[in-house]
């Protein structure tokens, strides 16, 4: 089983949609959980660090089911600056070091 | 807004050479790693360093990768010998701190091995 496993898409909106991306991981000890995002030939960067209560960002809401290894990414009223690449990230914070394991991500293509 | 810095933004190398990648981690951050992105892949973690030493590294860094951090600013990834399936995108990220803390990606360097 993967680590990190996302559905790579692409998923094709319309602006103003509301779309929902998944994640599983592996190893239930994981400690912490991240939405990167990543436009084509440029360097990841957090969209939102995700917490067990869920938490919220503007259009951006982020949700950890920890019993069921599962990350949700929701995106509403999608705009077109939205299409990018997101990326599922989890720390398994394994021996006190901080570690990123990424998922291959899911394409996001929002057009007008 | 404080950002990591990396040069070159794109290097060319010949198989079997050696190359350096450079990054400027974030001034007052302590962890640095390095990543790597083969085209059309995932992100890879490579390696972690601390307090001046590696704290660790993936089965992707063998002997042939070293780091190092040689003044108070740059923080450096060399590959000895180069080999083809080295082509790739390799990110610097740095944080503040090691539990939890979010990790600040450099834009990268690409390198091609020819």
């Amino acid at each position: 089983r993967k680590e990190v496993e996302q559905d790579p898409g692409p998923f094709n909106v319309p602006e103003g949609a509301t779309v929902a991306f998944n994640c599983t991981y592996s190893n239930s000890a994981s400690q912490s959980f991240f939405w990167y995002r990543q436009d084509c030939r440029k360097e990841p960067k957090l969209l939102m660090s995700v917490y067990s209560s869920g938490n919220e960002d503007g259009r951006f809401t982020a949700q950890l089911n920890r019993a069921s290894q599962y990350i949700s990414l929701l995106i509403r009223d999608s705009k077109l600056s939205d299409s990018a690449t997101y990326l599922c990230v989890v720390n398994p914070f394994s021996g006190g070091y901080n570690k990123l394991i990424f998922g291959a991500g899911t394409r996001l293509a929002v057009h007008p | 807004e404080p950002e990591v810095t990396q040069t070159p933004s794109h290097q060319v190398t010949q198989m079997g050479q050696e190359v350096i990648l450079r990054c400027v981690p974030i001034s007052n951050h302590l962890y640095f790693y390095w990543y790597r992105q083969i085209l059309g892949q995932k992100v890879e973690f490579l390696v972690s360093f601390y307090n001046n030493e590696i704290s660790e590294k993936s089965e992707i860094f063998d002997d042939q990768f070293s780091v190092e951090r040689p003044d108070g600013s740059n923080f450096t990834l060399k590959i000895r010998s180069t080999k083809l399936e080295d082509s790739a995108m390799y990110f610097c990220a740095s944080s503040e701190g090691a539990s939890q803390e979010t990790q600040y990606f450099g834009p990268g360097t690409r390198l091609l091995v020819l």
